[in-house]
């Protein structure tokens, strides 16, 4: 079945430094989502991604979708404590609805 | 607009005891699911639904029915609950366009089965 692996598990950032999470799929997708989760909440939607090669951004966060749309990145530029928490990816195949999550990459910030 | 609106909130069971999960949103969406999350993993899908009618199994379905008899509510059923199915359960919404949309989760199900 269709597996969406992230990298890395844990990220300990230094505030003020960047760092980007990787997410990596065994299939082809049709488009990729992005969510966050605070400690203690539920997951709250980032952005999606649907075209190969394409770059969003928002404020601080750069998000990218492979060319092979089987992989994408998240990249925070002058990491802030309000960005603690769990990063994950979600990928849906062409064929069908179901959004497969990644493991998540949690985010501890040190000030 | 109270969105996804999961009920009970905590929940402690006993092995064997049965017991369902509610789950209603009100944005009128078409695609809903169940997610577990267990301690520092990641959400796996447990089952979903297209529309009123349609379930479809997810990744770790198993111990788990659901039934969706209105666009509004997909509830969760555990038949016999188990130690393993101590989690915290999502409900999750989303319209459907080319492909599933943005996901809006409710707050969370925290059940502890002893």
């Amino acid at each position: 079945g269709q597996q969406v692996m992230q990298i890395p598990q844990y990220q300990h950032v230094q505030e003020g430094e960047d760092f980007t999470t990787y997410c990596n799929s065994s299939t082809t997708l049709s488009n990729i989502q992005w969510y966050k989760q605070r400690p203690g909440g539920h997951p709250v939607f980032l952005i999606q991604l649907v075209k190969s090669g394409e770059v969003k951004k928002q404020k601080r966060l750069t998000f990218q979708f492979g060319e092979a749309k089987k992989n994408s990145s998240l990249h925070i530029t002058a990491t802030q404590t309000t960005d603690v928490g769990t990063y994950f990816c979600a990928g849906q195949k062409a064929a069908g609805n179901k959004l497969t999550f990644g493991g998540g990459t949690r985010v501890l910030v040190k000030p | 607009n109270a969105g996804v609106t999961q009920t009970p909130k905590f929940q402690v069971l006993k092995t064997g005891q049965s017991m369902t999960l509610q789950c209603a949103q009100d944005m009128n969406h078409e695609y809903m699911s169940w997610y577990r999350q267990d301690p520092g993993m990641g959400l796996r899908l447990i089952h979903y639904s297209v529309g009123a009618g349609i379930t479809d199994q997810g990744e770790v379905p198993n111990g788990y029915n659901v039934s969706r008899s209105t666009t509004e509510d997909f509830p969760l059923r555990l038949l016999s609950a188990a130690p393993s199915q101590t989690s915290v359960y999502f409900c999750a919404s989303s319209y459907l366009g080319a492909g599933t949309g943005e996901l809006f989760f409710g707050e969370g199900s925290r059940l502890t089965v002893l």
